[in-house]
Order: C-alpha cells, then structure tokens, then sequence
C-alpha cells in the first residue's frame, strides 16, 4: 500500500529557514500536499503541488518535487516563532476513490527565538 | 466564508456506550471525508462521501463505524459500543471541484 515518510522533529533558530522532508512510495501519486497542525486545532492547508511540477513557492513557503526519488520537501524561509507546529506531508491519487489522503506521521517543528 | 465545522469538540464516553460525532461542510463542497489522528496510528483515511453516490467505506476499521450524509450535506460518523481504542480526533473534511481538501477542527472523543 502507500506509504509517507517523515522525520519527526525539527528545531531551527527563528529567522532562519526550516527544511521539512517526506518521502512516498506510490508512484501514481498525483498531488502532494503540506498540512500544518497547530496545538488543539485541525489541519491547515498550506500548499500543494501538482506531481508534474518540480518546485511550487507560495510567498515564505517553496515546495520541491522529486518525482524519480518520490521525495517533497517544505522550505520556509525566515522562519518565525507562529511556524511552530506539526507539519504533514501527504499525497494523493487518481487511483484513490476520491483523492483521498494518505499523510505521513507529521513532522514537528519546533522555532527557538 | 465559514469553514468546516465539527461537534461535538470534545466527547467523553464510557466503553459500551455509542456516539455521533457531527460535521458541516463548506456550503457547497459535494466531496465529504473523515480521517481519524491517534497516537498510535497517525492519520487515518475513514470514509468518503461524493454527491449521491455509494460512499467509499474502505477505512472503517471495524462494523460498530458507520456514517451518513443526509441531503449532501451534513454528516454523522457514529460509533457503536465504544472502546477504549476508538480514542481519537475525528476530522472531517470538505472538498469541492478540486484537489484542496479543507479540514474542520475536529472532536475529540475520550473513552474511559
């Protein structure tokens, strides 16, 4: 079945950047997506990237795509203390009814000032 | 605009007992999903909902889970003779045409 990867935490110095890995195994993946969950809340959307593109920014934020080693990153640069949070990779595919999500186990990012 | 909302936020049962678990769409929104996050298994796909078709109910772990979207919109997940390891946030999350999939705040549910 699929399977989503990712380190589990992350501390970084506040107005550095923070470089968030996650690694998948289903090649059909058709979206991947980046969650972030802050303490007692849902999950947010924070951006996506279609899996024919290698490299998506969205103000601070800069997904890469390497389709051939199925590794996504998040970048956020200039990174403040509101970043700290669980961030979620996770994809999705055609083949899934639905689109559904399959998430990695969250990777928590911690911001030191 | 309003998003996704969930209710109860937070649940407490004792084992045995069953609940319903609530959750309002984005007006509009005609794709409908639940996820469950715990401790010991992360996020994990529940069922989906698309407009008037057969929902998928591939990730319901077990029969005592069941679910039903009444007019397209509005959702219950019930769980049925509660135990101890149905604890968990329940997600829901609403989709429209797209691939963004847009989740509520969740409920958590605590069984004792």
């Amino acid at each position: 079945g699929e399977d989503v990867e990712q380190s589990l935490f992350l501390s970084v110095r506040e107005g550095d950047s923070s470089v968030i890995n996650c690694t998948y195994t289903d090649s059909s993946s058709t979206y991947l997506y980046w969650y972030k969950q802050e303490p007692g809340a849902g999950l947010q959307l924070l951006t996506y990237i279609f899996s024919n593109m290698d490299m998506k920014q969205d103000q601070r934020l800069t997904v890469l795509l390497n389709k051939k080693d199925k590794h996504l990153s998040l970048r956020i640069a200039d990174t403040q203390t509101g970043d700290s949070a669980i961030y979620f990779c996770a994809e999705s595919s055609f083949k899934a009814a639905g689109n559904k999500l399959t998430f990695g186990g969250g990777t928590r990012v911690l911001v030191k000032p | 605009g309003a998003g996704v909302s969930q209710s109860p936020s937070n649940k407490v049962t004792e084992k045995g007992k069953d609940v319903e678990l609530r959750c309002d769409p984005i007006s509009g929104h005609t794709a409908l999903y639940w996820y469950r996050q715990s401790l010991g298994q992360g996020l994990e796909f529940l069922i989906y909902f698309q407009g008037n078709s057969a929902p998928d109910k591939s990730g319901l772990p077990s029969d005592r889970f069941s679910a039903e979207r009444t007019g397209g919109s509005v959702s219950t997940l019930t769980i049925q003779r509660t135990q101890q390891e149905d604890s968990a946030v329940y997600l829901c999350a609403s989709r429209a045409v797209g691939y963004e999939q847009y989740f509520g705040p969740g409920t958590r549910l605590t069984v004792t």
